[in-house]
């Protein structure tokens, strides 16, 4: 049963620390998402990338966060440094586009199980 | 990017009752893909719409796209209490962008 695989699923961690989230996209999906998710702002769309190009990071603090996709098989995220307010669960999510860079019918996207970051 | 804004925030219902959650945009949306969240879980895709007007069902949920595709709607007939969760609606923009809006948390009563 392909998935979406997040690594770690909890995290604590002390104001200023280093985080790095990891996800595992579903074998053969080009599009690949991060999202972070909190009671006041729901799901914030943080970052996306397209065979493992960044389309989007305006949504992601670019003083401390930084997204990559060293390969097709790994996404990483980083807070450095990390700060209470970064607490959320973090969602990594992939999908597969192939009609085209300006589809009009969306894609499907799968969710992995998220991260759930606590600093403290 | 695109704003969808989904009303009401919370609803709670008795089992048995009727649901409905919608999902509004000021300008024209591409499709709308509708996700569930489970509490304590992650969203999953239940569906998309495309077309002007178009209505699906999936047994006890219905789910439309207005005329002028502004906006949505997903409605739960008798409700049971494996329906609880968040509902998203979800615009899907160009480019792949998929933006949610904030999600109407639906208890059932027993």
């Amino acid at each position: 049963d392909a998935r979406v695989t997040q690594t770690p699923r909890h995290k604590v961690t002390e104001m200023g620390q280093e985080v790095t989230m990891r996800c595992q996209p579903i074998l053969g999906h080009n599009t690949v998402f991060w999202y972070r998710q909190t009671m006041m702002q729901g799901l914030e769309l943080l970052a996306y990338f397209r065979n493992r190009a960044p389309l989007d990071d305006s949504g992601m603090p670019k003083d401390r966060f930084s997204a990559e996709m060293p390969d097709a098989t790994l996404a990483t995220l980083k807070i450095q440094p990390s700060e209470p307010r970064d607490s959320a669960v973090y969602f990594c999510a992939s999908g597969l586009s192939d009609r085209g860079p300006y589809t009009t019918s969306g894609n499907t996207i799968y969710f992995g199980e998220g991260s759930w970051l606590t600093v403290v | 990017g695109q704003q969808v804004m989904q009303i009401p925030q919370y609803q709670h219902v008795q089992e048995g009752e009727d649901f409905t959650t919608y999902c509004n945009s000021s300008t024209t949306l591409s499709n709308i893909q509708w996700y569930k969240q489970r509490p304590g879980g992650h969203p999953v895709f239940l569906i998309q719409l495309v077309k002007s007007g178009e209505v699906k069902k999936q047994k006890r949920l219905t789910f439309q796209f207005g005329e002028a595709k502004k906006n949505s709607s997903l409605h739960i007939t008798a409700t049971q209490t494996t329906d609880v969760g968040t509902y998203f609606c979800a615009e899907g923009g160009s480019n792949y962008k998929l933006t949610f809006g904030k999600g109407t948390l639906l208890t059932v009563n027993p």
